[in-house]
């Protein structure tokens, strides 16, 4: 079945800095990766999506891309804030009749004024 | 204008009781799920309905029982409770491309 591996697992980074989280899926026919953030206490919300037929997209200090081949997808945060405190998803999308949303386990990131 | 909303958002029961949790959306989605998250906050898909007819079944114990009355509601039935059915229970929908809308989840504490 699909799998997703998410790296790493926490992330400490200064204020300021960037933070790339990583992620692999197994199954060749995902064709949907969104990103959500949980804050403490919270539910998941999206925060960015990219479909299989875009290698890179970017929304304002946010960005993900996609490497088919290699079945890589990863999150960039630029500028990092106190705020972007939280854990963050990544997930892979298998259609054809199944509709499952597989998550990886979670990176918890830690930004530090 | 909670768009996932379930209810309740804790329950806290002994082993062995029965319990419910309610889940409505007013997206207009065709597709709910429910996922749960355990301690270490991995999110793990129990079930998902499609237009009130169950689509995946992720080996979940037969003590839980999803039910959905129509396209806008999902709930969860679990049954005889063990102390490992403590987590938290999120209810989703989506329109099927893949983008999840949840709800605030239920955390479960079962003593």
């Amino acid at each position: 079945g699909e799998n997703v591996e998410q790296h790493p697992s926490t992330l400490s980074v200064q204020e300021g800095d960037s933070a790339v989280i990583k992620c692999t899926y197994s199954d060749s026919a995902s064709n949907y990766f969104p990103w959500y953030k949980q804050e403490l206490g919270k539910r998941p919300q999206l925060i960015i999506d990219i479909r299989s037929n875009v290698g890179e997209k970017k929304d304002q200090r946010i960005a993900v891309t996609l490497n088919k081949t290699a079945k890589h997808f990863s999150l960039h945060i630029t500028e990092t804030q106190p705020e972007d405190s939280a854990v963050y998803f990544c997930a892979a999308f298998l259609s054809g009749g199944y509709n499952k949303l597989i998550f990886g386990a979670g990176t918890r990131l830690a930004v530090h004024p | 204008d909670t768009a996932v909303s379930q209810t309740p958002k804790y329950l806290v029961t002994q082993m062995g009781n029965d319990k419910s949790i309610k889940c409505e959306q007013n997206l207009g989605h065709d597709t709910m799920y429910w996922y749960k998250q355990d301690s270490k906050k991995f999110l793990k898909i129990m079930f998902s309905y499609n237009n009130k007819e169950l689509i995946i079944n992720e080996t979940v114990p037969n003590r839980f029982s999803p039910k959905s009355p129509d396209k806008a509601h999902l709930n969860l039935h679990i049954n005889s409770l063990e102390l490992g059915d403590s987590a938290v229970y999120f209810c989703a929908s989506s329109s099927g491309g893949g983008s999840l809308h949840f709800g605030n989840g239920t955390r479960l504490t079962v003593t």
